[in-house]
């Protein structure tokens, strides 16, 4: 089993609708977690980060964390075409600042 | 005024040339990383350097080797290029410990 699980898409979705995307873990040592947009040929780019379970919230973005489930997801309200990209999810262990990344999920958000 | 910047963009080179990608950052931190993406967009870790040490080196082919002059700057030399060498090569940097990492635009090598 891979450390980190994640749809790779794609996910075409009306703008307005509220986006989900998800992923799944095996190592229970993972402590942080993060979400990372990534444009066309360009560079991965932060866009949130939590730190054990919980919600994080930020303008129209959510970050939510089960680590009961091992089970991290992004949520996106009234979404934009300007939101179509590919979203990695990724977490790491403290321990050796190593980042564990998902494959992506690419969305399309339909205007 | 870009944070981290890497050269070149683009790398068209046959098999079993030699070649470099440069990075550079000038946010002042302390760790830089070589990324691989392939073409299936998966991003996966190579090496890590913290104040021109290394610390992560992934099972990466001997091919590839990185060189940090200073905590400013990670390069990485490709010797012997394949084909299966093809893939973005991203470089990023964090403060120690730190989980915002910052990417470069990526460097897109492409072996024929």
């Amino acid at each position: 089993q891979k450390e980190v699980e994640q749809d790779p898409g794609p996910l075409s979705v009306p703008e307005g609708a509220i986006v989900s995307l998800n992923c799944t873990y095996s190592n229970s040592a993972f402590q942080y977690f993060m979400w990372y947009r990534q444009y066309s040929r360009k560079g991965p780019e932060l866009l949130m980060y939590t730190y054990s379970s919980g919600n994080k919230e930020d303008g129209r973005f959510t970050a939510q964390v089960d680590k009961s489930s091992k089970y991290i997801s992004l949520f996106i309200r009234d979404s934009q075409p300007s939101d179509s990209a590919t979203y990695l999810c990724a977490m790491n262990r403290v321990v050796d600042d190593k980042i564990i990344f998902g494959k992506g999920t690419r969305l399309h958000i339909l205007p | 005024d870009t944070a981290v910047s890497q050269t070149p963009k683009y790398l068209v080179t046959q098999m079993g040339n030699d070649k470099s990608i440069k990075c550079e950052q000038n946010l002042g931190h302390d760790t830089m990383y070589w990324y691989k993406q392939d073409s299936k967009k998966f991003l996966k870790i190579m090496f890590s350097y913290n104040n021109k040490e290394l610390i992560i080196n992934e099972t990466v082919p001997n091919r590839f080797s990185p060189k940090s002059p200073d905590k400013a700057h990670l390069n990485l030399h490709i010797n012997s290029l394949e084909l299966g060498d093809s893939a973005v090569y991203f470089c990023a940097s964090s403060q120690q410990g730190g989980q915002s990492y910052t990417f470069g635009s990526g460097t897109r090598l492409t072996v024929v």
